[in-house]
């Protein structure tokens, strides 16, 4: 079985801070990992996902997140906050690149002017 | 990123009456597809995996003859609401992938569903 779990259901940073969304999983097999941007009323949108490459994983609108296996935590990152990035994140974990996930509870990011 | 489009973007219906939700995969065939619900404020619960020409798996606690899936070609799938309730009002999304092309799941725009 999978899990996952973000610590913090809300987050609020000012503009030009950093942004830590915090993702901790739990999976019998080596893990798939994604972080996902959902705006409302909107579908899922991919971040960026790890698979067993490099632990250090960059996505899109300058976000990136490191896989630590020891922590069994997958922490997403962005080092300066745009207003744009105002919207719910989800970690999700597969067992497999194109499988189900399991998503975790979400963040909802705010970014203060 | 490959495309999956649902359709309709949101739709409204009466209490007992049914509803189709589509999910088409546009630029690649998606073998498994997979249709999630998400309440307001909350996270996706997955509901059913369906393969292209095989009956869809269920999750537990879904019921298969409220929400019914079929899934008869490479490039789309579909999800009916039967006999809708308000308790049914929800998000539904769904994602697809082609699990030979080792590809990650994309997922369609969702589909927003209010019973009346």
């Amino acid at each position: 079985a999978q899990s996952v779990t973000q610590l913090g259901s809300h987050v609020s940073v000012s503009e030009g801070a950093l942004v830590l969304l915090r993702c901790n999983y739990s999976s019998s097999v080596p893990p798939y990992l994604f972080w996902y941007v959902q705006y409302p009323n909107q579908g899922l949108q991919l971040l960026l996902k790890y698979t067993s490459a490099a632990t250090l994983v960059k996505g899109i609108n300058g976000f990136e997140a490191e896989f630590k296996k020891s922590e069994t935590s997958f922490h997403l990152t962005k080092p300066s906050a745009h207003m744009s990035d105002a919207a719910e994140y989800f970690c999700a974990v597969s067992n497999t690149n194109a499988g189900k996930s399991t998503f975790g509870d979400g963040t909802t990011l705010t970014v203060k002017p | 990123g490959a495309v999956v489009s649902q359709h309709p973007s949101w739709v409204i219906c009466k209490s007992g009456t049914s509803v189709k939700i589509e999910c088409r995969s546009l630029d690649f065939q998606a073998t498994t597809m997979f249709w999630y619900r998400q309440f307001p404020k909350q996270s996706l619960m997955l509901m059913a995996t369906s393969n292209e020409g095989s009956k869809a798996t269920y999750e537990q606690g879904v019921e298969k003859d409220k929400f019914l899936i079929n899934h008869a070609s490479l490039t789309l799938s579909t999800l009916t609401v039967t006999s809708a309730h308000p308790e049914d009002s929800s998000f539904y999304i769904c994602s697809a992938s082609d699990p030979r092309a080792n590809t990650e799941a994309f997922f369609g725009q969702g589909t927003r569903l209010t019973v009346v």
